[in-house]
């Protein structure tokens, strides 16, 4: 994933709608992905994760696609709670790397009451 | 099981001392990596152990070097602290393969 630095880009949602954060990676050899959410104060918490031989899974409230093609990754959150508001990263891994990931920058999601 | 735990959490230090952080993985991992978490630069890696030999390795200064021990639990080291090591040090666990690993809370350090 490409970092972004000091500017997270932010998703600012109602609650109750449907949330999608996208996530582009970098290596065309990684077949492993994982979504984690990081709060404020705390460590990433693992979401939901999707190997390269599928292209969905879907979770509780969660789905991840990811786009070989085009390399990218995509969360979707339905019905999204004011509990959601975090900064969500994508991370990739292959299969050589052992267990060591590449982050993106992280999207900052905003839930609205 | 408990998750994974760091400790200190919080760390003050002066340019030039050196500094010990320590993670204890999830009960039956043998798989601890490090991560380096700054606003600027986002979460990078450090470095991975695995049955106390260290796997990969990330693009961080010699100044930066860890261990794990025959109970999977792990320390990293910085030596020689600069004000940019300010970060939260990030430890996650995982049983070894290519699978998920769990975060701890981190270890939030500061260079004064």
């Amino acid at each position: 994933g490409e970092s972004v630095g000091l500017h997270l880009p932010t998703l600012s949602v109602q609650e109750g709608d449907n949330s999608i954060i996208n996530c582009a990676y970098s290596n065309s050899a990684s077949d492993y992905f994982i979504w984690y959410k990081q709060e404020s104060g705390k460590g990433p918490q693992f979401i939901i994760d999707i190997r390269s031989n599928m292209d969905k899974r879907q979770g509780q409230r969660v789905t991840v696609l990811l786009n070989k093609t085009v390399k990218h990754l995509s969360l979707q959150i339905a019905a999204t709670q004011p509990g959601d508001s975090a900064v969500y990263f994508c991370a990739e891994n292959y299969n050589n790397a052992g267990n060591m990931l590449t982050f993106g920058g992280g999207t900052r999601l905003m839930v609205k009451p | 099981k408990a998750g994974v735990t760091q400790t200190p959490r919080y760390l003050i230090k002066t340019r030039g001392q050196q500094v010990t952080l320590s993670c204890s993985p999830i009960s039956g991992h043998r798989s601890v990596s490090w991560y380096q978490q700054t606003p600027g630069q986002g979460l990078q890696f450090l470095f991975e152990y695995f049955s106390e030999t260290q796997r990969n390795k990330g693009n961080f200064p010699g100044r930066f070097s860890g261990r794990q021990f025959s109970n999977s639990r792990s320390e990293m080291n910085v030596s020689t602290l600069e004000l940019g090591d300010s970060a939260l040090y990030l430890c996650a666990s995982g049983e070894g393969g290519q699978e998920t690993q769990y975060f701890g809370p981190g270890t939030r350090l500061l260079v004064l």
